[in-house]
């Protein structure tokens, strides 16, 4: 079975601040996906980044970030110089080879100005 | 950029009734699936279609809930006899592979509002 635990329910943060949300997962299969996704309040999921258990080199976008460490089955996505657009819940999830995503619960992310 | 499309963003109905929820997915793909956001939770799997059955299903759907791609570009999620419990937002997706690849994203529409009354 698979299962994505985001301790961090709400995390709140004033603007210009770095904030990052954890993300640990537990599965029995060697190659896997884990994913990010933020949902603004308008209620649309919108991708933000892929990985393959593979590919345990970190990522950076723009003012995203991600640390993947298989050793510790956590990868957390952190926001630099936080912004109010970025008040969102943003979910991690993890799939197998198919597209039956685990979600975890999802972290509120409020940016104050 | 081709886009999962779901009509309608939002739907009222009263228990006991029946609803079908309907996603357009993007043209060339071949995966299709629907996933449930009760308020306020995490989004989970409901269930995944391809060659016009159904591929995998979770617990959640049960006998109430049935899935169809009635013609080439549609597809829909009926509720049979709706609960309160089923008030969620649905969202509908599609990929042109069945595997997570990174030639082979997974498309999310922008999900519709069920509310039961």
């Amino acid at each position: 079975a698979q299962k994505v635990t985001q301790a961090q329910t709400e995390i709140s943060v004033v603007e210009k601040e770095d904030v990052t949300l954890d993300c640990v997962y537990e599965t029995r299969d060697t190659t896997y996906y884990l994913f990010w996704y933020k949902q603004p309040p308008s209620g649309e999921l919108v991708f933000l980044i892929r990985r393959n258990s593979f590919d345990e080199q970190n990522e950076i976008s723009g003012r995203y970030s991600w640390n993947f460490q298989k050793s510790t089955s956590s990868f957390n996505f952190t926001i630099t110089a936080s912004q109010v657009v970025d008040s969102a819940v943003y979910f991690c999830a993890l799939s197998g080879h198919d597209y039956k995503l685990s979600f975890g619960a999802g972290t509120t992310v409020t940016v104050r100005a | 950029e081709p886009e999962v499309t779901q009509t309608p963003s939002h739907q009222v109905t009263q228990m006991g009734q029946e609803v079908i929820l309907r996603c357009v997915p993007i043209s060339n793909h071949l995966y299709f699936y629907w996933y449930r956001q009760i308020l306020g939770q995490k989004v989970e799997f409901l269930v995944s279609f391809y060659n016009n059955e159904i591929s995998e299903k979770s617990e959640i759907f049960d006998d109430q809930f049935s899935v169809e791609r009635p013609d080439g570009s549609n597809f829909t999620l009926k509720i049979r006899s709706t609960k309160l419990e089923d008030s969620a937002m649905y969202f509908c997706a599609s990929s042109v592979r069945r595997s997570s690849s990174y030639n082979s994203p997974l498309h999310f529409g922008n999900g519709t509002r069920l509310t039961v009354t």
